[in-house]
């Protein structure tokens, strides 16, 4: 069954940045988009961006377009997010999903909680 | 961006009885390719968000046929025929029409 893992929490200072990976099981990685969706605590769903793990070509939303890096590697099936700057209100729960065959998040990770705080 | 919208934003319901969410988004969401890309998500407390409906209408492999979306163009509407106790949660449209992807706001289903 599909599957994907993602790292740990994190603790950060303003400023620095951040890398998330998130591995993927039970499907062939390089057939589906790998979607990152940010959630800050209480608050909605954002989406972040994509990357085509078979390409490796990402698309970013315009508002993290300058601090985010989607990557994939493909021989250990796994894709990561990393946001640098790191500001206080990049405080949120940050998850990956695997694309259904229409394209929409359809298996989520767990999520990772990075705190940013001085 | 295309703004998506949603009404009400908090639903009081009774169990066994239908709900429905309302959604709009700012600019029609047909595809170039002729689909419309709409979907709908379900998020409990502490866990990730489910994917309930994609392209408006196909429900996602596992989703209760209690659920179903309709809609066209700008307005879309997700129903729940009958609902349970394990339907308590927020909802959330989302468009994978046009880039950047984007949420409605959230509504959030607890029992009355």
């Amino acid at each position: 069954q599909v599957h994907l893992v993602q790292s740990g929490a994190e603790v950060k200072k303003p400023g620095a940045s951040v890398k998330v990976s998130c591995k993927a099981s039970g499907y062939s990685f390089t057939g589906y988009y790998i979607h990152w969706v940010r959630q800050a605590p209480g608050q909605g769903l954002e989406w972040m961006g994509w990357i085509n793990p078979s390409s490796g070509g990402p698309i970013y939303a315009q508002k993290f377009q300058d601090r985010v890096t989607l990557t994939r590697d493909t021989s250990i099936t796994t894709a990561y997010m990393e946001l640098s700057s790191l500001r206080s209100d990049d405080t949120a729960v940050y998850y990956c999903a695997r694309s259904a065959s229409s394209g929409a998040p359809a298996y989520w990770g767990q999520g990772t909680l990075v705190t940013v705080s001085s | 961006d295309v703004v998506m919208t949603q009404s009400p934003l908090s639903l009081p319901v009774t169990l066994g009885q239908p709900a429905s969410i309302s959604c709009r988004s700012s600019q029609s969401l047909v595809h170039s390719d002729g689909n419309t890309y709409l979907s709908w998500f379900q998020q409990r407390p502490g866990q990730p968000p489910r994917l309930l409906i994609y392209k408006i209408s196909d429900r996602f492999s596992g989703v209760p046929d209690r659920f179903s979306g309709s809609g066209a163009g700008t307005d879309f509407t997700l129903k729940i025929s009958r609902v349970e106790p394990e339907d308590v949660g927020v909802y959330y449209c989302m468009q994978d029409t046009q880039f950047p992807f984007t949420f409605g706001p959230g509504t959030k289903v607890d029992i009355k």
